[in-house]
């Protein structure tokens, strides 16, 4: 059974801080891996996405991925009372045959305090 | 604008009835799924299709039914045999199933309560 997992939170910064939100993946073979947002009520908006360790920037978003230790992050700088939503971390499993699946985990909900 | 329309966004129904959820994509995408949510839960996956006629089942496919006729349509068919169908619906697309990237772009989604 392929597992993303998350801690649920709530996870609550003061406005301007770093907000670190953090996944584990239970397939060491997983390619690629990907942020979602996902505001009360919404659907999920896609933030970033990283194949290869090491940092990816975007703006105030860095996503970190470290393939050895099963492991991605998300970082938002200065986070903003507007960040504050529920973030989905998605891992896309190889499952055979040329195809693969995308699995999500349940979630980060991140409060930005003002 | 270039998107995925779901209707109706809210949706009720009696216990014992089926309902159809409706997709629309206008991306050109050739892949398309129904995910469910349920409070507190990530997106699980019902169905999916990534050509014409062709569709597999995902996680959690018993109780619901789909079709892909069109390349820019994907319905839902949630039917009776679905026990517990109080959830929030997300349809998606992408380019294309078959590889690594999978970038998946996501309709506004249905909310179905069963009264």
């Amino acid at each position: 059974q392929k597992e993303v997992e998350q801690n649920s939170g709530p996870l609550s910064v003061p406005e301007g801080a770093i907000a670190s939100l953090n996944c584990t993946y239970s397939d060491r073979g997983s390619q690629s891996f990907f942020w979602y947002r996902q505001y009360s009520g919404k659907s999920p908006e896609l933030i970033m996405f990283i194949y290869s360790n090491g940092d990816k920037e975007d703006g105030r978003f860095t996503a970190q991925l470290n393939k050895a230790s099963q492991y991605v992050s998300l970082l938002i700088r200065d986070s903003q009372p507007s960040d504050s939503a529920t973030y989905l971390c998605a891992v896309n499993f190889y499952s055979g045959a040329g195809s693969y699946q995308l699995t999500f985990g349940k979630g980060t909900k991140l409060s930005v305090i003002p | 604008d270039g998107g995925i329309t779901q209707s109706p966004k809210y949706l009720f129904r009696k216990e014992g009835q089926n309902v159809t959820l409706s997709c629309e994509q206008n991306l050109n995408h050739d892949a398309m799924y129904w995910y469910r949510q349920d409070p507190g839960q990530g997106l699980r996956l019902i169905y999916y299709s990534q050509i014409v006629n062709d569709f597999q089942k995902g996680d959690i496919a018993e109780g619901y039914s789909v079709s892909r006729e069109k390349k820019e349509s994907f319905p839902l068919t949630v039917t009776s045999a679905q026990k517990n169908p109080t959830a929030f619906y997300l349809c998606a697309s992408s380019m294309a199933r078959g590889s690594g990237a999978n970038v998946l772009t996501f309709g506004a989604g249905s909310r179905l309560t069963v009264l």
